[in-house]
């Protein structure tokens, strides 16, 4: 199985709302990515988890709070955010130390 | 550092044609290749890989790509299309450390 969940599908939010954005493996994956995709552009990493730990922020803005609570899940916290954040926000998963990562479905996100 | 450059940003093809979709990439270690395809509104789904052996790698719905090392190409290449291939496709190679870069991607267009 190499499925990856994301919920909820779509999120509209005001730039005073406090939200999170839930991602969900079964695969025993002990790596995951939090990627942020604009239309017609491939994905950005933001960060990366390994065993649990944040191993890499790609400069991200503080707004965007990532929390890893068990190796299975990852949530992407989100808080006073600008209209230029929307986006398609994708999660994805791999073994650590290998280098194949499987996405989920992603999370369309509108920040009004 | 690692590049990925897919030359074309817009394939338009009949169904029932064969297509390639261009990739070439640049990374001064071993190389790990990938093809994903995104289909509208939804996320990545893995096409194929490239991480050792057979240069030929076979896909999932019909895609193969030939990983060719002295012109840095990995060409995703199809017999022939269906309607149903209509997507984005993006190549990637892996940079270490858990990250993929991405190219610009291609828009596949199938018509009818």
């Amino acid at each position: 199985d190499t499925e990856v969940t994301q919920t909820p599908k779509h999120l509209v939010m005001g730039m005073t709302n406090k939200k999170s954005l839930k991602c969900e493996q079964h695969m025993g994956h002990r790596a995951m990515y939090w990627y942020k995709q604009k239309a017609k552009k491939p994905p950005e990493l933001m960060f990366v988890y390994s065993y649990e730990k944040l191993s890499i922020n790609e400069s991200v803005p503080s707004r965007f709070s990532p929390e890893c609570p068990n190796s299975s899940l990852l949530n992407l916290h989100l808080h006073a955010l600008q209209p230029e954040d929307s986006a398609l926000y994708l999660c994805a998963s791999s073994h650590e130390g290998q280098e194949t990562q499987y996405f989920g479905p992603g999370t369309r996100l509108l920040v009004l | 550092a690692q590049s990925v450059t897919q030359l074309d940003s817009q394939v338009p093809v009949f169904e029932e044609a064969p297509v390639e979709l261009r990739c070439n990439y640049s990374s001064s270690v071993s190389v790990y290749l990938f093809w994903y395809v995104q289909y509208p509104n939804q996320g990545l789904q893995l096409l194929l890989k490239y991480l050792s052996g057979s240069t030929l790698v076979k896909g999932i719905n019909g895609f193969e790509a030939e990983f060719n090392k002295s012109q840095t190409s990995f060409h995703l290449r199809k017999p022939s299309v269906h309607i149903s291939d209509t997507a984005e496709y993006f190549c990637a190679v892996s940079g270490g450390g858990g990250k993929l870069i991405f190219g610009q991607g291609t828009e596949l267009s199938v018509k009818p």
